[in-house]
């Protein structure tokens, strides 16, 4: 089946330093899946941080980027200068994309990011 | 801003027992989802709904039953609760099923089975 790594927390790192969450994916039952991260801030729920739907292409929000590799089944999230406020849980996950509004979510196990000031 | 509301939002019940989750939301949205979360795992779908009165199974549907009553409410019904099924839910919904549409959460409910 479908299925999604990421990099195993808690990631710990100081504020204005860089950030690499991995993810990669295997997508065995669908031939082009759209690729997604999502977050979860304390206390709240899951939020979109950004998505992409076509291989080669990035996707970025709120200082967050991330690259759809289709070569290296790959979605890697990256931020060149985290903040305090960006301590969450951020989960990758691989959708289908019939289109006709079907698929569904595939996430990963999440991967809780601390940083401190 | 899309609004999905799960109550309550913690749960301690003991085996045997009988437990409803319950979502409500207010975005109009068609889709509505129920996914647990255990360490170690992602989120797993238990069920799903693209309306009143229906009901598809997910992925892990095993001793759980839900019921769409309305647009706006899902409810997610323990009726033998077990200790295997201490985890944290979350209630989703989206405007329309898939895995190109942004699914919108809730904050969650930590349910803890004795």
């Amino acid at each position: 089946g479908d299925s999604v790594t990421q990099t195993e927390g808690p990631v710990t790192v100081s504020e204005s330093e860089s950030l690499i969450i991995n993810c990669t994916y295997s997508a065995t039952s669908i031939a082009y899946p759209n690729l997604f991260w999502y977050v979860r801030y304390p206390g709240e729920g899951l939020q979109l941080l950004l998505k992409v739907i076509t291989a080669g292409q990035k996707g970025s929000s709120r200082g967050f980027e991330a690259t759809y590799n289709k070569e290296t089944t790959s979605f890697h999230l990256q931020k060149a200068s985290v903040q305090e406020s960006d301590s969450a849980v951020y989960y990758c996950a691989l959708g289908e994309n019939t289109g006709a509004n079907t698929g569904k979510l595939t996430f990963g196990h999440g991967t809780i990011l601390r940083v401190h000031p | 801003e899309a609004a999905v509301t799960q109550s309550p939002r913690n749960k301690v019940t003991v085996t045997g027992g009988n437990v409803t989750l319950s979502c409500r939301q207010t975005n109009s949205h068609n889709y509505m989802y129920w996914y647990r979360q255990d360490t170690g795992h992602g989120l797993r779908l238990i069920h799903y709904s693209y309306g009143a009165g229906n009901l598809q199974i997910g992925d892990v549907p095993d001793g759980y039953k839900a019921t769409r009553t309305t647009q706006e409410d899902f409810f997610l019904l323990l009726e033998l609760a077990s200790p295997s099924q201490t985890s944290l839910y979350f209630c989703a919904s989206s405007a329309s099923w898939g895995g190109q549409n942004t699914l919108y959460f809730g904050a969650g409910t930590r349910l803890s089975v004795l």
